[in-house]
């Protein structure tokens, strides 16, 4: 199973909405990753879990809250968003501790999330 | 910003043809990667270059890399429609850089006609 299972696939919420976005993998990765992806745009990091602890957090607003409870699952709260946070979040796993040097991801297909 | 820049944006061409894109990027590097993505859907892996390395070839697909300019092309020969995708470079920022940290250019929108 090389594969990166995201749920849902689409979401729309309100702005006093509180959700969970969901990503599994059954590769045996020890790094996952949250990435937020704006229409034409570059993917940007958001967080990165090393062996269920987090280990980037690149200053995202606590509105977004992530969670691994396990090696193979990661969620992302989702509290209070704002119209501006509509987007693309893409869940990504890597081998290895936090990306050494030679390593690539493997990016589920994403939940296209819409604010209203 | 440590981004990649891609170049050029945007490109159609017709089935058969070559395709090139080139990545500019601004700092010391580990490797560099190649992202495929069709719309609306999660990164496809497509090759890594290290630092090393200045040519590498995976199929259809042919990467370069020159560390003194600082840059990287993709080439896709003969293309089909299928190829039909937005496509990403990625830098890890070389030594000094957070373990972690993938930097993506803004990509370059591939269009592939029948």
């Amino acid at each position: 199973d090389t594969e990166v299972t995201q749920t849902p696939k689409h979401l729309v919420m309100g702005m006093t909405n509180k959700k969970s976005l969901k990503c599994e993998q059954h590769m045996g990765h020890r790094a996952m990753y949250w990435y937020k992806q704006k229409a034409k745009k570059p993917p940007e990091l958001m967080f990165v879990y090393s062996y269920e602890k987090l280990s980037i957090n690149e200053s995202v607003p606590s509105r977004f809250s992530p969670e691994c409870p396990n090696s193979s699952l990661l969620n992302l709260h989702l509290h209070a968003l704002q119209p501006e946070d509509s987007a693309l979040y893409l869940c990504a796993s890597s081998q290895g501790s936090v990306l050494p040097t030679n390593e690539k991801l493997f990016f589920g297909s994403g939940t296209q999330l819409s604010v209203l | 910003s440590q981004q990649g820049e891609e170049d050029p944006q945007a490109l159609s061409i017709q089935e058969g043809e070559n395709a090139t894109m080139n990545c500019s990027y601004k700092t010391s590097i580990n490797n560099l990667q190649w992202y495929r993505q069709n719309s609306g859907r999660g990164l496809v892996h497509l090759i890594l270059i290290r630092s090393n390395e200045r040519e590498k070839h995976s199929g259809r697909l042919r990467v370069t890399l020159d560390t003194s300019k600082k840059s990287s092309s993709l080439l896709i020969t003969a293309s089909r429609a299928a190829d039909t995708a937005s496509y990403f470079c990625a830098t890890d920022g070389g030594r000094g850089s957070t373990l972690g940290r993938l930097y993506f250019g803004r990509g370059t929108q591939l269009t592939v006609w029948p």
